[in-house]
């Protein structure tokens, strides 16, 4: 059984500061792991995945992730932050093909 | 560019109607999705199909059913709309074997009245 928890439904910071989304999860087997965003209105688009490879992984729009073993993390970063990053972000687990498991989102909002 | 349409973006449709929702991608992909999401729920797992006519219930199948007739069009069916089914429905495809990632459609928000 695999589960993702993310902490803080809203999360609030300024133009040009630190973004940090946390999200922990749980896997009975070596996961994929995943963060995804949503603008308003939309479905979900990729921002990057973890895949058993390089531990720290870069994606879309400045953002990256640290796939953290011994934390059971996968925390979302981005140095500086920018009005176009509101949107809500979710992070997601998956063990196989037809099994992912999404967190229950956080809403950034980002104050100019 | 994997393209996932759905039918509509905006539905609004009364109780006890029969409602369907369209999926259609074009990338000769296997496996789709159906999830609804909810504030404070995430995405949760109606329904997948890993081939023509095949399909597995996901977490909440309860109320819904889906057909899969071709390989590019899987369709998400309300047979009696109730109020509680009123969410935002997102049809997702699997990019590959072994990829294990999911690429999503733009959503229909359904509202049952």
């Amino acid at each position: 059984a695999q589960s993702v928890t993310q902490l803080g439904s809203h999360v609030s910071v300024s133009e040009g500061a630190l973004v940090l989304l946390r999200c922990n999860y749980s896997s009975s087997v070596p996961p994929y792991l995943f963060w995804y965003v949503q603008y308003p209105n939309q479905g979900l688009q990729l921002l990057l995945k973890y895949t058993s490879a390089a531990t720290l992984v870069k994606g879309i729009n400045g953002f990256e992730a640290e796939f953290k073993k011994s934390e059971t993390s996968f925390h979302l970063t981005k140095p500086s932050a920018h009005m176009s990053d509101a949107a809500e972000y979710f992070c997601a687990v998956s063990a196989n093909n037809n099994d992912m498991r999404f967190g229950a989102g956080t809403r950034l909002t980002v104050k100019p | 560019d994997v393209k996932v349409t759905q039918s509509s973006r905006y539905l609004v449709k009364r109780t006890g109607e029969k409602v369907f929702l369209e999926c259609v991608q074009d990338m000769d992909h296997e496996n789709m999705f159906w999830y609804r999401q909810d504030p404070g729920l995430g995405l949760r797992l109606i329904y997948f199909s890993y081939d023509v006519k095949m399909k597995e219930k996901g977490d909440i199948p309860e109320g819904y059913s889906v057909s899969r007739e071709k390989k590019e069009r899987f369709s998400l069916i309300l047979e009696s709309a109730s109020t509680n089914q009123t969410s935002m429905y997102l049809c997702a495809t699997l990019t590959g074997t072994y990829s294990y990632e999911q690429y999503f459609g733009p959503g229909t928000r359904l509202t049952v009245t």
